[in-house]
């Protein structure tokens, strides 16, 4: 079992729709959680960051993590053709020794 | 606002060559990474470094060395290149451990 699994899609979905992209993880010690937004031929840069459980809020984004089934989602309010991109999650431990561990990511389309 | 700065952007290589790809970062961090990432398998840790002077293996260190002789920069060599090193390589950088990670734009290497 993969570490972080996430449904590689592709999602298209009409701009204005609310978007729901979701991960699961499979183990309970991790402690942060993040979200990025990788552009064709760019890198991925961070969308959304938060530690432990809850929500976070930034404009028409929601990240929201519920460590009791291990599901993380983040949530994109009125999409746009613009948050067409693909998506990564992102998990670490805390200490020295702890990297991050990626989903493989979803690609999402917001059509006109 | 450079942020991480990755060279040279592209690359194609012959079966047996080497090469050095170069990762600048401008953020005063102390931790920097190398990934490459592939069609379906996301983004995978190549090695990674604590600290000037520092390198540890990641997930797939094989066929690759790394050096990081200044703390802004980390140098990911390949010492004799394959068609299966075929990949985007991205050079990522934070400030502590299991935290988010800065990216750079990535360079796409072609091995033949």
């Amino acid at each position: 079992q993969k570490e972080v699994e996430q449904d590689p899609g592709p999602l298209s979905v009409p701009e204005g729709a609310i978007v729901s992209l979701n991960c699961t993880y499979s183990n309970s010690a991790f402690q942060y959680f993040m979200w990025y937004r990788q552009y064709s031929r760019k890198g991925p840069e961070l969308l959304m960051y938060t530690y432990s459980s809850g929500n976070k809020e930034d404009g028409r984004f929601t990240a929201q993590v519920d460590k009791s089934s291990k599901y993380i989602s983040l949530f994109i309010r009125d999409s746009q053709p613009s948050d067409s991109a693909t998506y990564l999650c992102a998990i670490s431990l805390t200490g020295t020794a702890s990297k991050l561990t990626f989903g493989t990511g979803t690609r999402l389309q917001v059509t006109l | 606002n450079a942020g991480v700065t990755q060279t040279p952007k592209f690359r194609v290589l012959k079966t047996g060559q080497s090469m050095t790809l170069l990762c600048a970062q401008d953020m005063n961090h102390e931790y920097m990474y190398w990934y490459r990432q592939d069609p379906g398998m996301g983004l995978r840790l190549i090695h990674y470094s604590v600290g000037e002077g520092t390198t540890a293996k990641g997930e797939v260190p094989d066929g690759y060395n790394v050096s990081r002789l200044k703390k802004q920069n980390f140098l990911l060599g390949l010492e004799s290149a394959a068609p299966s090193q075929t990949s985007v390589y991205f050079c990522a950088s934070s400030q502590h451990a299991g935290q988010p990670q800065h990216f750079g734009d990535g360079t796409r290497l072609s091995i033949l």
